[in-house]
């Protein structure tokens, strides 16, 4: 079975600073890859999503997000953040040739300091 | 209209009580989800809904019954709740069952029970 591993629980940076959250998965071949962000009580918002070609993917708000075969990561960046990035942000694998069902990591809260 | 909607917003209920959540997307979206969201914890899939009909039920206690009336709409009756269920209900839709589809969220209903 497919499982998402975000290391980081909890990521404080400074406004203006670059942003860089990790994710992991496990899987036996590629998968779906897929970054949403959260504010509190609100729902999922789709950042930006990998399903083959081009291992560096741009998404919405400025952010981008890699996929490395070898690594088996698909880290999610921003070269400067802002305020209002301070959110959750979940990663979420899907697998190929099935229903769209998602497995989610833990999530990781990201903090911005003014 | 790129939306899913669901109302209510906030609902509180007794143990005893009958209640319903609605969610609503018009992008002709044939998948439709229900999650349960605990504080700090990420989404947890409950049921998926494929052209209408339910096609993956997550061993949920059947004191949560899904309805899909039609493609448009989704429900999710609820009955002798536990305050265990005390939780944010996201629904979600993607394009087509049969493929791995990004899904869209709704902002979710904040369920408390007493």
């Amino acid at each position: 079975a497919q499982s998402v591993t975000q290391p980081d629980i909890h990521i404080t940076v400074s406004e203006g600073a670059s942003l860089e959250l990790r994710c992991n998965y496990s899987y036996g071949a590629t998968p779906y890859l897929f970054w949403y962000v959260q504010s509190p009580g609100q729902g999922l918002q789709l950042l930006l999503k990998y399903f083959s070609g081009d291992t560096l993917v741009q998404g919405i708000k400025g952010f981008e997000a890699e996929f490395k075969r070898s690594q088996s990561s698909f880290n999610l960046r921003k070269p400067s953040v802002h305020w209002s990035d301070a959110a959750e942000y979940f990663c979420a694998v899907g697998v190929r040739g099935t229903a769209s069902k998602l497995t989610f990591g833990t999530g990781t809260r990201l903090q911005v300091t003014l | 209209d790129t939306e899913v909607t669901q109302t209510p917003k906030h609902l509180v209920m007794g143990m005893t009580n009958k209640k319903s959540l609605k969610c609503e997307q018009h992008m002709g979206h044939r998948a439709m989800y229900w999650y349960k969201q605990k504080a700090k914890k990420p989404p947890e899939l409950m049921f998926v809904y494929s052209y209408e009909k339910l096609s993956i039920n997550e061993s949920v206690p059947s004191r949560f019954s899904p309805e899909c009336p039609n493609s448009s709409l989704l429900n999710l009756h609820l009955h002798a709740l536990q305050p265990e269920d005390s939780a944010l209900y996201l629904c979600a839709s993607s394009q087509d069952p049969g493929v791995q589809n990004e899904q869209f969220f709704g902002p979710g209903t904040r369920l408390t029970v007493l």
